[in-house]
């Protein structure tokens, strides 16, 4: 069966925190992503990483920063965080040809 | 501009009661639209992926169509356990990168 795991279902941390959201896959795809979902909102891209070591800016990476070190672990991580990054995080991962995305479960985070 | 709509935001019906979802969209180039389901707090499951117009995928009480400009999810005789937030997105071939871009989503409440 095919799976992403993400680090944590539910976080909550302070303003001007430096977070790390951790997502696994072991599918061996090529291919992973950050995104975050809000309300009225949708899915919106923060990053993906077509491969170790490489990255792409999605439509909002303000504030965010990645790394993927090892081909199944891909990390998201908030330089300092801020109450408008309150939100569901999503990680996904897809084979070279992209058909499908699967999903992790979500991190719910909450800055205070 | 938006690239993926869907329609309605929110549909409430009895259970039995068939009915359908929109997703319309608008790229240059289509590599590929995908239908997904996510229940609350949690992360999107994949249902199916339409490459071409005409085609069509069936998963016990869903039915995936895409035409030209969109694509529809008929749900047959629904049950509760059908409720859920169903997504559209859509693979653009000259978007750069290789993400997805995802509608906001229809949300269905199915009655007793």
């Amino acid at each position: 069966d095919v799976k992403v795991t993400q680090s944590s279902r539910y976080l909550v941390k302070r303003t001007g925190e430096k977070v790390f959201l951790e997502c696994v896959q072991d599918m061996d795809h090529e291919n992973m992503f950050w995104y975050r979902q809000d309300p009225g909102l949708g899915l919106r891209l923060i990053y993906f990483s077509y491969d170790v070591k490489m990255k792409e800016k999605g439509d909002i990476p303000e504030g965010y920063s990645v790394s993927r070190e090892k081909k199944e672990r891909f990390s998201l991580i908030l330089e300092s965080a801020s109450t408008n990054q309150t939100s569901m995080y999503l990680c996904a991962s897809s084979s070279k040809q992209v058909t499908e995305a699967f999903f992790g479960q979500g991190t719910r985070l909450t800055v205070v | 501009e938006d690239q993926v709509t869907q329609s309605p935001e929110a549909l409430r019906l009895q259970e039995g009661e068939s009915s359908s979802l929109n997703c319309s969209y608008t790229v240059s180039g289509l590599r590929g639209l995908f239908w997904y389901r996510q229940d609350p707090g949690k992360g999107p499951e994949f249902l199916f992926t339409l490459y071409s117009a005409g085609e069509e995928k069936e998963k016990e009480r869903l039915k995936a169509t895409l035409t030209k400009k969109e694509s529809f999810l008929h749900i047959t005789a629904p049950k509760p356990e059908d409720s859920a937030t169903y997504l559209c997105a859509v693979r653009d071939f000259n978007q750069a990168g290789t993400a997805l871009i995802f509608g906001k989503g229809t949300t269905l409440s199915v009655s007793s």
